[in-house]
């Protein structure tokens, strides 16, 4: 299995612009969510979802976009990136229990 | 203000020796979860606590979660180069699996 797949690694994005954080899950888990990184902060909750076409926010919504049409993916946009944008970004799921969240390898978002 | 205090930020030890790393919440927690990271990794989870005086062992690494449910503890004993790197605590505070995290501990082993 794939686990928790995520694209692009690597991304520089242009004040203004717009773009899809993709992510991707193999393992049929009802409960996914969106997190970005930043030194001294931890990790933040963006949008999270726990089925197909149920979406919530997190602690840091603005600026970001989310859907879940599928139980498999559940994509990020950014609406018009700023520099506080710049980030990690980790997607990761869970089947609920005890088992905890699966996380993707990240996607590192510079925002100029 | 961080709802899940970690402590120490960082943490410098030398191979084989004990190590703890605290994990506080200002409410009762539903789920208590700690994660391992490399550096410019992703997280990798370790163990999940859930009851009140709960304790957990994964190989060297073993956690314990306070009656209360406020306050976690991760204890790594006889420590190893391969221990090094981020360990974060992760809270579910409502069973939705809305999952906060804390702002993480560097540890670093020398060998």
């Amino acid at each position: 299995n794939a686990g928790v797949t995520q694209t692009p690694k690597f991304q520089v994005l242009k004040t203004g612009q717009s773009m899809t954080l993709q992510c991707a899950q193999d393992m049929n888990h009802e409960y996914m969510s969106w997190y970005r990184q930043d030194p001294g902060m931890g990790l933040r909750l963006i949008h999270y979802s726990v089925g197909a076409g149920i979406t919530d926010q997190g602690e840091v919504p603005n600026g970001y976009n989310v859907s879940r049409s599928t139980t498999e993916d559940f994509p990020l946009r950014l609406l018009s990136a700023a520099p506080s944008q710049t980030s990690v970004y980790f997607c990761a799921s869970s089947p609920g229990g005890r088992d905890g969240y699966t996380f993707g390898s990240g996607t590192r978002l510079t925002v100029v | 203000s961080q709802e899940l205090e970690q402590s120490p930020q960082s943490l410098i030890v030398q191979e084989g020796k004990n190590l703890t790393i605290n994990c506080t919440s200002s409410k009762t927690l539903y789920g208590l979860y700690w994660y391992k990271q490399k550096y410019g990794e992703g997280l990798i989870f370790l163990m999940m606590l859930q009851k009140g005086g709960e304790e957990k062992s994964h190989e060297k690494i073993t956690a314990k979660l306070d009656e209360k449910k406020q306050q976690s503890s991760l204890h790594i004993t006889a420590s190893q180069p391969s221990h090094a790197g981020i360990y974060l605590c992760g809270a579910d505070r409502s069973g939705t699996y809305k999952y906060i995290f804390g702002t993480g501990t560097r540890l670093k082993v020398l060998a």
